[in-house]
């Protein structure tokens, strides 16, 4: 079946340090991924997308991450901030018209 | 300013009572979409529309009704609310379809329903 798959559980990190959120999927081929944040009882907010032929793609403090070959995408904050605190989603076209989200990682960053 | 609008906000309402929750965008965008967020679920498609007068189901259409006769207005219809549609909806407008690369979704704000 096909599946997305982002971390449960939150990421917990000291201000500064860089956090790594992980998105998995399983009997997809998409074109391109996308990133969204999510603060509590918001609607997401796009962030990045990143194209099956891009390996890398940078905005200010953030990094997406592209692999096909191993169906995942890997989302970095750099420098985190107590700011980035929310939750991030991850989403790919996963048939005509249809964009699938995953479930969302929480992250916090502490002081 | 550029936005999707959605109404109302909060919603209390009695299993069967019909209800429509109304969605609004500024933006002349040609693809929308209704989704409903559960926990653990993630966001799950409940209906989208491509265009004027097209539209199509999502992942989850059951108990769910939606029109698109004007471009900017996507209303999304339960008939008869039951208690198992309790959950948090949001509407989401894009310039292109989804197969069409930078896709950007834009958001709501969200409507929190409760059916009892």
């Amino acid at each position: 079946s096909q599946k997305i798959e982002q971390n449960s559980e939150a990421l917990n990190i000291q201000e500064g340090k860089t956090a790594t959120l992980t998105c998995n999927y399983t009997n997809y081929s998409p074109a391109y991924l996308q990133w969204y944040r999510q603060d509590p009882g918001r609607g997401p907010v796009f962030l990045l997308l990143i194209r099956e032929n891009e390996k890398e793609k940078r905005k200010e403090r953030l990094k997406v991450t592209f692999d096909t070959t191993l169906k995942q995408s890997l989302f970095h904050i750099t420098a985190s901030q107590p700011a980035d605190s929310a939750t991030y989603l991850c989403a790919l076209v996963g048939g005509y018209n249809k964009l699938i989200f995953g479930a969302g990682t929480r992250l916090a960053v502490h002081p | 300013e550029a936005q999707v609008t959605q109404n109302p906000r909060y919603l209390i309402t009695v299993t069967g009572k019909k209800l429509t929750v109304t969605c609004s965008q500024n933006m002349n965008h040609e693809y929308m979409s209704w989704y409903r967020q559960d926990p653990g679920l993630g966001l799950r498609q409940i209906y989208y529309s491509m265009n004027v007068e097209v539209t199509d189901k999502g992942d989850v259409p059951e108990g769910y009704k939606v029109s698109r006769k004007e471009k900017r207005n996507f209303p999304l219809i339960l008939e008869s609310p039951s208690p198992n549609q309790t959950s948090l909806y949001f509407c989401a407008s894009s310039l292109f379809w989804a197969d069409e690369s930078d896709n950007e979704q834009f958001f709501g704000p969200g409507t929190r329903l409760t059916v009892l």
